[in-house]
């Protein structure tokens, strides 16, 4: 079984500078992805950015980037250049065996302008 | 083309109904998945089917049941609605091959019992 926890149920950041988001999991398995979802009040659910355990380079995408420290089981979410755009709920998650995606609590992001 | 489609998108019914949520995806993915995310934005797993076959129940009341037809589609049907059933149900689709394979959701059916 996995575990995923977010910490911090909301945060708040002014337009244009950084933010990080915290997620740390437990899971006994040494194979497993990590990633981290979007929810905006539309509701959907849109995958920011994924990491495998087994790479040790953090995965970046455009403004999005991760913080993987696989031996403290910690995976933050940096938001670069903070746009109103990402205001939104985020919602961490891991996948091992058996391909069920085990989520946090999320963090609601607000973004002041 | 929406990938993955639910519906309804929203569902106003009395406890004691029955009611089904529809759900196709065009990806051509084998592994489709039912999550509840309730008020607090928890998003819990329910179900999921490859390709057809049942592959993870949760710890769901058998009022709940899925339906997979064919593997483009994966129907859930609620029986005798309670109360506490009241959430937003995704729909999602993976390829299912690997464990990188991220998941691709509908955009949810919001599920309000009166």
């Amino acid at each position: 079984a996995q575990t995923v926890t977010q910490s911090q149920p909301e945060m708040s950041v002014q337009e244009a500078e950084t933010v990080t988001l915290s997620c740390t999991y437990d899971t006994s398995e040494s194979d497993y992805y990590l990633f981290w979802y979007k929810q905006p009040p539309s509701r959907q659910m849109i995958l920011v950015i994924r990491q495998e355990a087994y790479k040790q380079q953090n995965a970046t995408e455009n403004r999005f980037s991760v913080n993987f420290q696989k031996a403290a089981k910690s995976f933050s979410l940096k938001i670069s250049d903070s746009q109103l755009g990402d205001a939104a709920m985020y919602f961490c998650a891991a996948k091992s065996s058996g391909d069920k995606l085990t989520f946090g609590t999320g963090t609601r992001l607000a973004v002041r302008p | 083309d929406t990938a993955v489609s639910q519906t309804p998108k929203y569902l106003v019914t009395q406890m004691g109904n029955d009611k089904s949520i529809k759900c196709e995806q065009n990806l051509g993915h084998d592994t489709m998945y039912w999550y509840k995310q309730d008020s607090k934005k928890f998003l819990k797993i329910m179900f999921s089917y490859n390709n057809k076959e049942l592959i993870i129940n949760e710890t769901v009341p058998n009022r709940f049941s899925p339906k997979s037809p064919d593997k483009a589609h994966l129907n859930l049907h609620i029986n005798s609605l309670e109360l506490g059933d009241s959430a937003v149900y995704f729909c999602a689709s993976s390829p299912g091959n690997t464990k990188g394979d991220g998941y691709t959701f509908g955009s949810g059916t919001r599920l309000t019992v009166v």
